[in-house]
């Protein structure tokens, strides 16, 4: 079946050490998000790619990176310099150019320990 | 910008009565509009979109969604609330150049009450 999986579903992590979040698809999708949740506030875009070796910006990508090697794949490294990175994270893919929606995968839920 | 602004974070109806969950929207470009549903630590599943084709959008378990221009308006109803509608809504906002960057709301959570 076609769909997305983040890796792993919990994770705990050290102050000061950089963590990596796993994300793949198998929908044939151009586009992927990474998006972080907090309660009360909604999701927030950290980065989007809309095609292999390109990525862009979202409203807080500050302490986070991210690459595109392939087009299933779009990991994100929530570095040292995160401030407040305990948070909920969810990846998204979609089609770039088409009437259609977002798929989600199932969450990665990050903690500072 | 676009925004999103779901009035209420938390709504609570009994079993059975109809549910009502707000979501005004701002753009600067015609809009498409998105409602999700997550049930606690999971991922989002889509409920309905409206692309422009129908202004009553149907979605799936028994909701809809009614598009108002002139309201700036994306309400999700359900006429029978269930036991199984208890989660968080969000509605989401993006624009119509086929981007996917989705901007949204802050979040309702619906508690059935039996």
């Amino acid at each position: 079946d076609g769909g997305i999986t983040q890796s792993p579903k919990y994770l705990f992590r050290k102050e000061g050490q950089n963590v990596t979040l796993s994300c793949e698809q198998n929908l044939n999708h151009d586009a992927m998000y990474w998006y972080r949740q907090d309660p009360g506030q909604g999701l927030r875009l950290i980065y989007y790619s809309q095609i292999v070796n390109d990525f862009q910006k979202g409203d807080i990508a500050e302490g986070y990176s991210v690459s595109r090697e392939k087009k299933e794949s779009f990991p994100l490294t929530v570095t040292s310099a995160q401030k407040n990175p305990t948070a909920f994270y969810l990846c998204a893919s979609s089609y770039w150019d088409r009437d259609t929606e977002a798929f989600f995968g199932q969450g990665t839920r990050l903690t500072v320990v | 910008a676009q925004s999103v602004t779901q009035l209420g974070s938390h709504v609570s109806v009994s079993e059975g009565a109809l549910v009502l969950l707000r979501c005004n929207y701002s753009s600067s470009v015609p809009p498409y509009l998105f409602w999700y549903v997550q049930y606690p630590n999971q991922g989002l599943q889509l409920l309905l979109k409206y692309t422009s084709a129908a202004t009553l959008v149907k979605g799936i378990n028994g909701f809809e969604a009614e598009f108002k221009k002139s309201e700036t308006s994306f309400h999700l109803t359900k006429p029978s609330a269930h036991m199984s509608d208890a989660a968080e809504y969000f509605c989401a906002v993006s624009n119509r150049q086929g981007a996917q960057k989705l901007v949204f709301g802050q979040g309702t959570r619906l508690t059935i009450n039996p």
